[in-house]
C-alpha cells in the first residue's frame, strides 16, 4: 500500500525558506504512471495545488506560487521536497504531498500533511 | 476566489439524496476531467470521483458523478451521518495551466 509522509519544520520565520519532504513508501517515484506534488490548505480554506515533478525531472508550478517555489527529487531516497521562498503569514497552512495520476491528473494517494505556521 | 464554483453548503435528512454542483468554464471543466473528493474533519482528502465519473475501489456506489458542458455535479445517495464532510470538485485549467479547485461544500446531514 503505497504511503506517503510529510516531514519538516513547523515553524518558519517570515522572509525564510519554507522546506518539506516528502518519504513515498510501497512504490517508486521514478514510475513514468505518476507525477508527484504538492497541495496546500490554510487552517479552515479551500486547496491550493502547489505543483508537481515527473518522474525525470520535469516540474510545473502554479502561476501563484511559481516564482518562489522549487519542487525536486532524490530518486536514492525515494524522496521529494518542496522549497518556497520569502514566505509571510499567508503561506501558513497545512501541506500535503501527493501522487497524481499522469494523463487525467487525479490526486488518488495523500501524506496526512504537516502544518507550517509562518511566524516571528 | 476559487476558479471552480460549489455552494459553500448543502443539507439533507439520512436516506436522502443530495447533489452538488461545480461550475466551470471552457478551459477547465469543458475542456478536462472533473474530480470529487472528500474531507473528513481534521483529515486529509480523500478521491471520491474521478474522470468525471469512476469510483476508485473502496468508494460506495452511493456516490456518483457527471459532467455536462463546463459543469460537473457529485450525487450522494441514501445520505448516512457519516457524509458530513467537505467536498471539493478540481479540473485541470488549460488556460491558466494549473490543477484548481472549487471552494468545497460543507454537506450537513440533518
Amino acid at each position: 500500500q503505497l504511503q506517503l509522509q510529510e516531514s519538516g519544520p513547523g515553524l518558519v520565520e517570515p522572509s525564510e525558506t519554507l522546506s518539506l519532504t516528502c518519504s513515498v513508501s510501497g512504490g517508486s517515484i521514478y514510475n513514468s504512471d505518476y507525477y508527484w506534488g504538492w497541495i496546500r490548505q490554510p487552517p479552515g480554506m479551500g486547496l491550493e495545488w502547489i505543483g508537481s515533478i515527473y518522474y525525470n525531472g520535469r516540474t510545473h508550478y502554479g502561476p501563484p506560487l511559481k516564482s518562489r517555489v522549487t519542487i525536486s527529487q532524490d530518486m536514492s531516497r525515494n524522496q521529494y521536497s518542496l522549497h518556497l521562498y520569502s514566505v509571510t503569514a499567508a503561506d501558513t497552512a497545512i501541506y500535503y504531498c501527493v501522487r497524481e495520476v499522469s494523463g487525467s491528473r487525479e490526486v488518488d494517494y495523500w501524506g496526512k500533511g504537516t502544518l507550517v505556521t509562518v511566524s516571528s | 476566489q476559487s476558479v471552480l464554483t460549489q455552494p459553500p453548503s448543502a443539507s439533507g435528512t439520512p436516506g436522502q439524496r443530495v447533489t452538488i454542483f461545480c461550475s466551470g468554464s471552457s478551459s477547465n471543466i469543458g475542456a478536462n476531467y472533473v474530480d470529487w473528493y472528500q474531507q473528513l474533519p481534521g483529515t486529509a482528502p480523500k478521491l471520491l470521483i474521478y474522470t468525471n465519473n469512476q469510483r476508485p475501489s473502496g468508494v460506495p456506489d452511493r456516490f456518483s458523478g457527471s459532467k455536462s458542458g463546463t459543469s460537473g455535479s457529485l450525487a450522494i445517495s441514501g445520505l448516512r451521518s457519516e457524509d458530513e464532510a467537505d467536498y471539493y470538485c478540481a479540473a485541470w485549467d488549460d488556460s491558466l495551466s494549473t490543477r484548481v479547485f472549487g471552494g468545497g461544500t460543507k454537506l450537513t446531514v440533518l
